[in-house]
This record gives C-alpha cells, structure tokens and sequence, in this order.
C-alpha cells in the first residue's frame, strides 16, 4: 500500500515569502500525484495534479509543484505568497488500478502574516 | 451545479445513537468516496462505491456502512455512535477511477459524539 508523508506539520511566513511545502510517497510503481487546499470554512479543492509529461506542473493561484520520480517527491512551491494562502495543503497520491482511492498526507498548515 | 452536497453540517450525537451522513451530487460521477479527517491527521478512507450497487471497504470502515442505490447518493450510517467516530467527514466523488482523476470534495460534516 502507498503512503504519503508530509514533513511540516505548521508553517508560518510573512507575505512575499516564498514557500516550499514537502512531500514523499512510498510506492514503487506509476502514481498520480494531487495537491488539495483547504482553505478556513471552506471544503478542500484541487491545487494542481501530475499524472505524466512534463514534472513541474502549474497549478492554480501561481501554484507549482515539481515530480522528483527518483526522489519520491511532489513538492509544493510558491515564490510569493499572500495573506490569502492561509490554508491548510493536503498531497495525495493514488494509482491508476486503485479505483481511484487516494491516500493522504497529514496535511500542513499555512499561516502568512499580513 | 452544487457538486458534492453534505448534510447536516454539524452534529452532536449521545454515545450508542445512530445517524446518517446524507451525500450527493450531481455531477454523475460513477466513483464516490468518504472520508474522515481526525485533528492533525490526514484523511482517512472509509467506504467507497465504484457505481451504483457496488461498495467496499476502505481503510477504516468498522463502525460505519454504506449504500448507493442510485448514481446521486451515497448515504453513510453510523450504528452505535462511539467517542472515537467525533472527527469530520468528507464525501467526495470521482470522475472515473483512474487515478488522473481528482476529487471533488462536499463541505463536510462536523460529528461530536458525547
């Protein structure tokens, strides 16, 4: 079975910092790889998604994140982030013969100071 | 279009009641998905339905069951509510279940059992 793991817990920045959120998965075959925002109130939507081609991928908000296959990584970037990023940023990761079933990350929490 | 509807919002229920997490929506997703997210964990899967009559286990079910007797819903029952059910559950369909696919995520529901 796949897992995900999510090495920051809690990040706090100021506004125009940049931003860097990890993640690695444990799976040794093809895997699709999503990035969810959970923003306060809200239900959580997609961010951005790498299912094959290109590894950096661009995702919504100036968003991107980039596959590192040899690394088991789908880190999550922004240069400069905004008060409004304050969110809570799940990674997940499924495969294609799984009936779509994700498996999560523990989340990470943003908070950007104004 | 209202995607993944979740009722109630909120719910207190005594030790040994039952409920039913009401889902829907209407995107005519065949895949369907619950979920619970415990305080600091990630998401964990519950039950979900490849398609209507067709359900299965996912990696927390004890304590819950589910029916899809039709595209739209996917009710999920709590029998014999316990402490360890307080968490907050997510309902979430599919496109298809490759795993290209993301998730469309409902507002969740927000169950303390006291």
């Amino acid at each position: 079975a796949q897992s995900v793991s999510q090495h920051n817990h809690h990040v706090i920045l100021s506004e125009a910092a940049s931003l860097e959120l990890g993640c690695n998965y444990s799976y040794g075959g093809t895997v699709n790889l999503f990035w969810y925002v959970q923003y306060p109130g809200q239900h959580l939507q997609l961010l951005l998604k790498y299912f094959s081609g290109d590894p950096l991928v661009k995702g919504i908000k100036g968003f991107e994140a980039e596959f590192i296959k040899s690394k088991f990584s789908f880190n999550l970037r922004k240069p400069s982030v905004q008060w409004s990023d304050t969110a809570e940023y799940f990674c997940a990761v499924n495969i294609n013969t799984n009936a779509g079933k994700s498996t999560f990350g523990d989340g990470t929490t943003l908070t950007v100071k104004p | 279009n209202a995607g993944v509807t979740q009722t109630p919002k909120f719910r207190i229920l005594k030790i040994g009641q039952s409920m039913t997490l009401q889902c829907t929506q209407d995107m005519n997703h065949n895949y369907m998905y619950w979920y619970r997210q415990d305080p600091g964990m990630g998401l964990k899967l519950i039950y979900y339905s490849v398609g209507a009559g067709i359900t299965d286990k996912g990696e927390v079910p004890n304590g819950y069951n589910v029916s899809r007797s039709t595209t739209e819903d996917f009710p999920l029952r709590l029998e014999l509510a316990a402490p360890s059910q307080t968490s907050v559950y997510f309902c979430a369909s599919s496109y298809r279940g490759q795993g290209d696919s993301p998730l469309h995520f409902g507002n969740g529901t927000r169950l303390t059992v006291t």
